[in-house]
């Protein structure tokens, strides 16, 4: 079952915040972010980690409810750069393969100027 | 220290032909990854390697298609006999070490089945 991502799409004017949300029904181990431009590679934006630890992006935030099994990505004074589609991704709770990513669905970021 | 790279980045084949698409990982990674990505889709779980070992293959189709990581050079994903239904892009990604590690992706190969 992949993550359930909300909102599908957002459309912002430059400088507006952003908040995207991801929610898992099977136990997280970490949650991985990306951005992913058309026709380009998906690019790491954030990794969440049980226990608190962050690693990423610095002008990127996100939280981790490990009991909820959420997570939300903020965009703070969005840029026009800041287009793409974004995609949360997890890790599973143990099992030899706990390093594979089970990627959302997607959401789509628009910044007008 | 170059990221990952695939080649080639556009491959046409047509229907009943092979596919090879190769990864290099970057320096010093040794997991790789395969995800597939069908148009305006997210990406699927393919494939996960380590050197010369296939550690998870569970989002392989069961025919038709394998994958290799070998001691020296790139990991390879193959499609024998392809079909319409694999056109799609195919990402590889690599990292140092599994789940609190982050992935980087390759640019990626379209593959277009005509």
């Amino acid at each position: 079952q992949q993550p359930v991502q909300s909102p599908q799409a957002v459309i912002l004017r430059e400088g507006e915040d952003a908040v995207i949300n991801c929610s898992s029904s099977k136990a997280l181990y970490s949650v991985h972010w990306y951005r992913q431009k058309h026709g380009e590679a998906p690019v790491f934006l954030m990794i969440l980690l049980k226990g608190g630890e962050q690693k990423g992006h610095d002008k990127i935030s996100a939280s981790f409810n490990e009991k909820k099994q959420q997570s939300s990505l903020y965009l703070t004074a969005s840029q026009l750069s800041y287009s793409g589609t974004y995609f949360c991704s997890r890790t599973n709770a143990g099992g030899t393969s706990y390093g594979k990513l089970t990627f959302g669905q997607g959401t789509i970021l628009t910044v007008h100027p | 220290n170059a990221g990952v790279m695939q080649n080639p980045r556009h491959l046409v084949r047509r229907r009943g032909q092979e596919a090879r698409l190769r990864c290099s990982p970057m320096k010093g990674h040794s997991h790789v990854y395969w995800y597939r990505q069908l148009p305006e889709e997210g990406l699927k779980f393919m494939v996960y390697l380590q050197k010369e070992n296939i550690i998870d293959e569970s989002g392989m189709p069961k025919e038709r298609f394998s994958a290799e990581f070998p001691k020296e050079g790139p990991s390879i994903l193959r499609i024998q006999q392809v079909v319409r239904g694999d056109s799609a892009a195919y990402f590889c990604a690599s990292s140092l070490g599994t789940a609190t590690y982050e992935q980087y992706f390759g640019p990626g190969t379209r593959l277009t089945v005509t």
